[in-house]
């Protein structure tokens, strides 16, 4: 069975600074894919960012970019000019094939402080 | 294009009722699922559908039913409320496309059970 593992429990980070979330997970698969939502305080799960493992090329969306690691099983999620809107828990998440069921890691409370 | 609804939003539950939470999507998404958020645990498979007439049990199943009559709705329900069953239940649906296979969540549902 896949595991997802997030070993930051809590980060914060100076408005406009850069941080990066850590995600590391176990899997047999060659193929499969990773992603990273966003929880806000009205708790809605929002889709910061996805990867394709056949794909070599780190994913971006604007601010947010990933690192990538296939062999070292490792998909981190760097947030650059961090704002205050930027305050919620973030959740690395594996998915197998399509239409298969999300593994999510314990998330990461992110707090980005003025 | 509502995408994913789930009704109620808030639940106060006595133990030992039962109830249905309602998930419906309008995007004719094959596949749809409900997990539950638990403080510390991030999100856990309930159960699953990949088309009409198809479920299956997710890593926590216990205490709950589904049923998928239609591409659309997706009820999840609990039979006999416990209060290890206080949480926060989010509805999903996606494609099996692979250009557009990430999963859509609802507002969520929060059930306390007293």
């Amino acid at each position: 069975a896949q595991t997802v593992t997030q070993s930051q429990p809590e980060m914060s980070v100076q408005e406009a600074e850069t941080v990066t979330l850590s995600c590391t997970y176990d899997t047999s698969e060659n193929n499969y894919y990773l992603f990273w939502y966003k929880q806000p305080p009205s708790r809605q799960m929002i889709l910061v960012i996805r990867q394709e493992a056949y794909k070599q090329q780190n994913a971006t969306e604007n601010r947010f970019s990933v690192n990538f690691q296939k062999a070292a099983k490792s998909f981190s999620l760097k947030i650059s000019d961090s704002q205050l809107g930027d305050t919620a828990m973030y959740f690395c998440a594996f998915m197998k094939q399509t239409n298969t069921p999300l593994v999510f890691g314990k998330g990461t409370r992110l707090s980005v402080i003025a | 294009n509502a995408g994913v609804t789930q009704t109620p939003k808030f639940q106060v539950l006595k133990t030992g009722q039962s109830m249905t939470l309602q998930c419906a999507q309008d995007m004719n998404h094959e596949y749809m699922s409900w997990y539950r958020q638990d403080p510390g645990m991030g999100l856990r498979l309930i159960h699953y559908s990949v088309g009409a007439g198809i479920t299956d049990q997710g890593e926590v199943p216990n205490g709950y039913n589904v049923s998928r009559s239609t591409t659309e709705d997706f009820p999840l329900r609990l039979l006999s409320a416990a209060p290890s069953q206080t949480s926060v239940y989010f509805c999903a649906s996606s494609s099996r496309d692979r250009k557009t296979y990430e999963q859509y969540f609802g507002p969520g549902t929060r059930l306390t059970v007293t």
